[in-house]
């Protein structure tokens, strides 16, 4: 089973749509958790710290559970510059584990 | 701006070469650096933690003779994939924070594409 867990999609959305993604993670010792935004062959880029009260970052929203070891992303009014990977990491000790990532891709 | 520089962004060369590829912290002192492979439609596999002034640490499954870490100083940190083949190709960036991984955000270089013929 892998440390964390996403769905690679890729999901095709409108602009203007609402979009979610879900993430699972296996080590409940995990400590922190992130969302991080990666274009095509590009470096990952933090979008993102998710707490488990919630976040919220203008159009985006990030949730934790840490019971269940579910994290969410929602996405509100998505844009085409919305169109990427998102990576899924969490902490464990000194390292982030990242989630192979989901492709979202925003269509006019 | 960046920063953290990685350098080169593009290597390709032939079976057996050996490449260099640095990572340099620009505006704050690094005492860790990470060293990331991510193939492609896969996620980041972290390779090893480099620590400045003393031997870099390996995950599971990742040959240390093969993957050479230096961190000689508090801004550079270098990974020599040594006798390069095929398999070896992929895409290898790095990371610093300026603190605890857990509270402070990790500033990723831009990566370096490596094609091995």
């Amino acid at each position: 089973r892998k440390e964390v867990e996403q769905d690679p999609g890729p999901f095709n959305v409108p602009e203007g749509a609402t979009v979610a993604f879900n993430c699972t993670y296996s080590n409940s010792a995990s400590q922190s958790f992130f969302w991080y935004r990666q274009d095509c062959r590009k470096e990952p880029k933090l979008l993102m710290s998710v707490y488990s009260s919630g976040n919220e970052d203008g159009r985006f929203t990030a949730q934790l559970n840490r019971a269940s070891q579910y994290i969410s992303l929602l996405i509100r009014d998505s844009k085409l510059s919305d169109s990427a990977t998102y990576l899924c990491v969490v902490s464990q000790g000194n390292k982030l584990v990242f989630g192979a990532g989901t492709i979202l891709r925003v269509k006019s | 701006g960046a920063v953290v520089s990685q350098h080169p962004s593009w290597v390709i060369c032939k079976s057996g070469t050996s490449v260099k590829i640095e990572c340099r912290s620009l505006d704050f002192q690094a005492t860790t650096m990470f060293w990331y492979r991510q193939f492609p439609k896969q996620s980041l596999m972290l390779m090893a933690t480099s620590n400045e002034g003393s031997k870099a640490t390996y995950e599971q499954g990742v040959e240390k003779d093969k993957f050479l870490i230096n961190h000689a100083s508090l801004t550079l940190s270098t990974l020599t994939v040594t006798s390069a083949h095929p398999e070896d190709s992929s895409f290898y960036i790095c990371s610093a924070s300026k603190g605890m991984i857990s509270n402070q955000p990790q500033h990723f270089g831009d990566g370096t594409r490596l094609s091995i013929l």
